[in-house]
Formats: C-alpha cells, structure tokens, sequence
C-alpha cells in the first residue's frame, strides 16, 4: 500500500541550528514529492517541490530536500532555523498513474529554541 | 489573483444542525480537492472534483457530507446533522493538473466547532 512516513512528530532546534525533517514513502509509481508548512490556524504552503531532474530541490525560506531513490526518502533541510520557521511540516506524495492524488505524511512539529 | 478562498474562515453550531462551506480556487485550476484535518495530524482526503465532475470520494466519508461544484468553478461542502467529531479544519486546495505540474494551492481553511 502507499504510504508516507514522517518518523518525527516533534523536533526541537536551537536557533541558528541546522535542521533535517525526515519523510519516506513507499510508493509503486515514480513519485511527484512535495513538503508543505503549516503555521497555527493557518492552511498549507508549498514549500518545494520535486518532479523530476536534479534531485536537490530548492524551495522558499531558504529550504532544500534532497530526492533519494536508493533509500524512498525526501528529507528537508535547512541550514540555519529562524524563530519564525517553527510551524508544522507536512510531506505528501503523488503519482501521474494515482491521478496525481496526494498522500501525506502525518506532519512533524517543529520547535525552536532561543 | 488572491489564490484559494475559503468561507467561513470560522464556524461554530449547534449539534444537529447543518453547516456549508464555500471554497473559491484559483481561477484557472480545473481541479479541486476537500480535505479534513485533526489537531496533530496530516489532512485526511474527503473528495476532489475534476472540472465539475466528482471524480472520488474517501470510502470513510459519511453519507452526510457532500460536496458540489457546479459549472467547475466554487465548490460548497455541506455536513448535514453535524456531530461533535465533525470538529476539524476543513482544508480546499486546487490545482491545475497537467503533464509535469501537480502542485496543489490551499486556502486558509474552515474551522468547525460543534458544540
């Protein structure tokens, strides 16, 4: 079955810290691969994508994820956190013969320490 | 254009009672998504349209929602007889599902409070 997994419900950074949220899929299908964040009350914003090509992404917020095929995995990284990047981190995936349908991970909770 | 809009960005009724929402996407997206979300989790896919056409619907969705997108453009959600776990975001995205672009745009959510 499809299914994406984010191992991390929380996870707590210093700020000026690197970061690394993990996300892994399991999917048939070459995978389209998308990480969203969600600030509190708020809806989800697409923070970057991966289609096809290079595999290191790179997307706003100063933001990357790498696509590992060998390993099923799309982990957003970001070498130095601000305050204002704690929220909630969601990876979905989705596949042209799904009809583009997304699965999504259930999120990791970030927290920033002063 | 100001991307997805969503209304009421905030909801509280009466148990029983019926709620509808309205979900305007991004104007040339011809494709629209629902979605339920709990505190803590990710969204739960409810129903998409392609067009004005209901292509799914998630297998757990009660028989007391439904969804509408008449002439492809709005879309309404509507829970009849609501209950207390009823009590979610509800989340609309919309896309333009083409070869290579299936980025999805959320609006700001509805949230639901049934008390």
């Amino acid at each position: 079955a499809q299914s994406v997994t984010q191992p991390d419900i929380h996870i707590t950074v210093s700020e000026g810290a690197s970061l690394e949220l993990r996300c892994n899929y399991s999917y048939g299908a070459t995978p389209y691969l998308f990480w969203y964040v969600q600030s509190p009350g708020q809806g989800l914003q697409l923070l970057l994508k991966y289609f096809s090509g290079d595999t290191l992404v790179q997307g706003i917020k100063g933001f990357e994820a790498e696509f590992k095929r060998s390993q099923s995995s799309f982990n957003l990284r970001k070498p130095s956190v601000h305050w204002s990047d704690a929220a909630e981190y969601f990876c979905a995936v989705g596949a042209k013969d799904s009809n583009y349908q997304l699965i999504w991970g259930a999120g990791t909770k970030l927290i920033i320490k002063p | 254009d100001t991307g997805v809009s969503q209304n009421p960005r905030h909801k509280i009724t009466k148990r029983g009672q019926n709620v509808t929402f309205r979900c305007d996407p991004i104007s040339e997206h011809n494709r629209l998504y629902w979605y339920r979300q709990t505190l803590g989790q990710g969204p739960e896919f409810l129903t998409y349209f392609q067009n004005e056409a209901q292509l799914e619907k998630s297998r757990l969705l009660s028989d007391r929602f439904s969804a509408e997108r008449p002439k492809g453009s709005f879309s309404t959600l509507e829970i009849q007889r609501t209950e207390q776990g009823d009590s979610a975001m509800y989340l609309c995205a919309s896309s333009l599902v083409r070869q290579e672009n299936t980025e999805a745009f959320f609006g700001q959510g509805t949230r639901l409070t049934v008390v």
